[in-house]
């Protein structure tokens, strides 16, 4: 099973706010970058943030980061339609030797 | 532009052998670690393996290691991942992905995966 926790599902309205949390341990949150993924269905993962809090160039700043101790967090503010996908968390894991996901959580826009 | 073209992907017998590719372009391959990533049917994203820059240090996922070989040929500009002992569960479209910096952070460029279906 994955290393790092996330919700299975959030959802908010159009325009709304919604933050998925992603848990983990100081062998990989802890000490390591984290990265955010998206991705629709049928389509490969895209790289939405890294290194914690940036954003690679074209990602709007609707799309946000930050991390905590063994905790991370993806927000995204004026939820749009178009947002709605699979999002994902990723990191190093010192101790298995091996990059470790999130179980993913899907956003659902109402 | 940056690309990563995957193939080899088909459908094969339990305890067979497949071989993928990944062609890279648009960068300078030689310069960059690469990463495997899978993903089985209706499932998450689980971490293959993957191979820094010049290949001096491998990293497989439990779950492949002894049975799949990460390799790269730098004259090629391709990424391999020799599969063998193949099973049901390894059934899942599998991804390549170039890193920003090091292995060891995010996967910059994904490819559009290749599908492998292990089944009798």
């Amino acid at each position: 099973q994955s290393v790092l926790t996330q919700p299975p599902s959030v959802s908010a309205a159009p325009g709304q706010k919604v933050t998925i949390s992603c848990s983990g341990s100081s062998s990989n949150i802890g000490n390591n970058y984290v990265s955010w993924y998206q991705q629709f269905p049928g389509t490969a993962p895209e790289l939405l943030i890294y290194d914690n809090i940036k954003r690679p160039s074209g990602i709007p700043d609707r799309f946000s980061a930050s991390k905590s101790g063994t905790s991370a967090t993806l927000g995204i503010t004026g939820l749009q339609t178009g947002d709605e996908a699979d999002y994902y968390c990723g990191t190093w894991d010192s101790s298995l030797s091996a990059y470790v996901f999130g179980t993913g959580t899907k956003v659902t826009v109402l | 532009q940056v690309q990563l073209v995957e193939s080899g992907g088909g459908v094969v017998q339990p305890r067979g052998s497949l071989r993928l590719s990944c062609v890279a372009s648009g960068f300078s391959f030689s310069s960059y670690g690469m990463h495997w990533v899978r993903q089985a049917p209706g499932k998450g994203l689980e971490w293959v393996a993957c191979i820094r820059y010049d290949g001096s240090n491998k990293y497989h996922a439990d779950s492949v290691r002894g049975r799949f070989t990460i390799s790269r040929d730098t004259s090629k500009n391709t990424l391999f991942l020799q599969m063998t002992s193949l099973r049901p569960e390894d059934t899942a479209v599998y991804y390549c992905a170039k890193v920003k910096n090091t292995i060891f952070d995010s996967f910059e460029i994904w490819g559009q995966g290749t599908m492998v279906t292990v089944s009798s």
